[in-house]
């Protein structure tokens, strides 16, 4: 079992959607969450930055951590073309871990 | 402007071939660390860095060497690169382990 799961995708959805990114984990040192974003061609780039558990909200996107599920979430409003990226969902206590990325398309 | 140069982007190689892959970072970074990425695999560390002269192995340090003899500069070394160190890799940069990290643009690394 690896130590962060992360569905790959790909997911499409129409452009205004409300998508939901989920990943699991099995380490429960693990303290801080992140979600990066990585377009085609490019290096991930930091979303969200949570430590703990709890919700964070920067405009369009909301950060969920349940840490006594090892469950992640983000959430992305009113979704649009420049969010298709492949998201990825990091986690670290000692060692910085990463899930396999979830690859969006919004459509137009 | 704060970034992570990685050069070369693209490099085709053959078996055996020594090659270095450079990093620099201008944001005066204690912690750097190098990655690759594969389908289905995510981001695996490869090698780290926590200050000049510190470096540790990662996830999949086999068949790479690194080096930090000045604080920007991080090159990932291959001495005889192997068809299965083809993939994408991206070298980073934090201020500490769990801050946020800085990647550079990535080198796609072929080996024929």
């Amino acid at each position: 079992q690896k130590e962060v799961e992360q569905d790959p995708g790909p997911l499409s959805v129409p452009e205004g959607a409300i998508v939901s990114l989920n990943c699991t984990y099995s380490n429960s040192a693990f303290q801080y969450f992140m979600w990066y974003r990585q377009y085609s061609r490019k290096g991930p780039e930091l979303l969200m930055y949570t430590y703990s558990s709890g919700n964070k909200e920067d405009g369009r996107f909301t950060a969920q951590v349940d840490k006594s599920s090892k469950y992640i979430s983000l959430f992305i409003r009113d979704s649009q073309p420049s969010d298709s990226a492949t998201y990825l969902c990091a986690m670290s206590d000692n060692d910085m871990r990463f899930g396999a990325g979830t690859r969006l398309t919004v459509k137009p | 402007e704060a970034q992570v140069t990685q050069n070369p982007r693209y490099l085709i190689t053959v078996t055996g071939k020594k090659l270095t892959v450079t990093c620099s970072q201008n944001m005066n970074h204690e912690y750097m660390s190098w990655y690759r990425q594969d389908p289905g695999l995510g981001l695996r560390q490869i090698y780290y860095s926590m200050n000049v002269e510190v470096t540790d192995k990662g996830d999949v340090p086999e068949g790479y060497k690194v080096s930090r003899k000045e604080k920007r500069n991080f090159p990932l070394i291959l001495e005889s690169p192997s068809p299965n160190q083809t993939s994408l890799y991206f070298c980073a940069s934090s201020l500490f382990m769990n801050t946020e990290a800085f990647f550079g643009q990535g080198t796609r690394l072929t080996v024929v």
